[in-house]
């Protein structure tokens, strides 16, 4: 069974410093590796997909990495409006060319104080 | 570009009564998902269509839940004789799935909070 793992479960930053958020997944074989923000009371927000070990992406102070076994989400001088939910999820590989599901991860928390 | 609307965005019943949600989709999206999230965790997966096909259904999915996506476009939740553990945020993502692609990006609606008393 797939399983995904978030830590750590909270995250509070002073506004500028910089961190890291891990996502460990067990998968038959990886489809896709998502990262997504929520907002409270708010529905998931999509950041980023990675394939395949070594890949990367970025999108303003936020940059995600994938290894076959974890991924990374890393938060480069933060700002107060980076402060939600992130959580990750992966898509495993099925048979043919079905796919669909997400399984998620628990989510980090991350606060950033001004 | 209205994004995946969901209705109602709150609801409260009584155990016992029976609910229904509805979702719309990102137009032209074919796949549709229903996801349950409880406070502190991530959204758990429910099932999904591929246009008006239920293609896969979690096995965590009671008999009490159904789902239907009759023209392919939105698509209702019905939970019949509500219980307590029942009470989540109810989430619906779209995307749209093209033959040959690695995979579909899910973008979600705003969720209907559910709380059964």
């Amino acid at each position: 069974e797939d399983q995904v793992t978030q830590s750590p479960e909270a995250l509070r930053l002073q506004e500028g410093e910089s961190s890291s958020l891990n996502c460990s997944y067990t998968v038959s074989g990886l489809r896709g590796l998502f990262w997504y923000r929520q907002d409270p009371g708010k529905g998931p927000e999509f950041l980023f997909t990675l394939y395949s070990a070594g890949e990367e992406k970025e999108k303003e102070r936020l940059k995600a990495t994938l290894t076959k076994k974890e991924s990374f989400l890393h938060i480069t001088a933060p700002k107060p409006e980076d402060s939600a939910t992130y959580l990750c999820a992966v898509q495993a590989l099925a048979g043919g060319t079905s796919y669909g599901k997400l399984t998620f991860g628990q989510g980090t928390i991350l606060t950033v104080h001004p | 570009d209205t994004g995946v609307s969901q209705n109602p965005r709150h609801k409260i019943t009584k155990r016992g009564q029976n609910v229904t949600f509805r979702c719309d989709p990102i137009s032209e999206h074919n796949r549709l998902y229903w996801y349950r999230q409880t406070l502190g965790q991530g959204p758990e997966f429910l099932t999904y269509f591929q246009n008006e096909a239920q293609l896969e259904k979690s096995r965590l999915l009671s008999d009490r839940f159904s789902a239907e996506r009759p023209k392919g476009s939105f698509s209702t939740l019905e939970i019949q004789r509500t219980e307590q553990g029942d009470s989540a945020m109810y989430l619906c993502a779209s995307s749209l799935a093209i033959p040959g692609q690695r995979t579909d990006t899910q973008y979600f609606g705003p969720g209907t909070r559910l709380t059964v008393l």
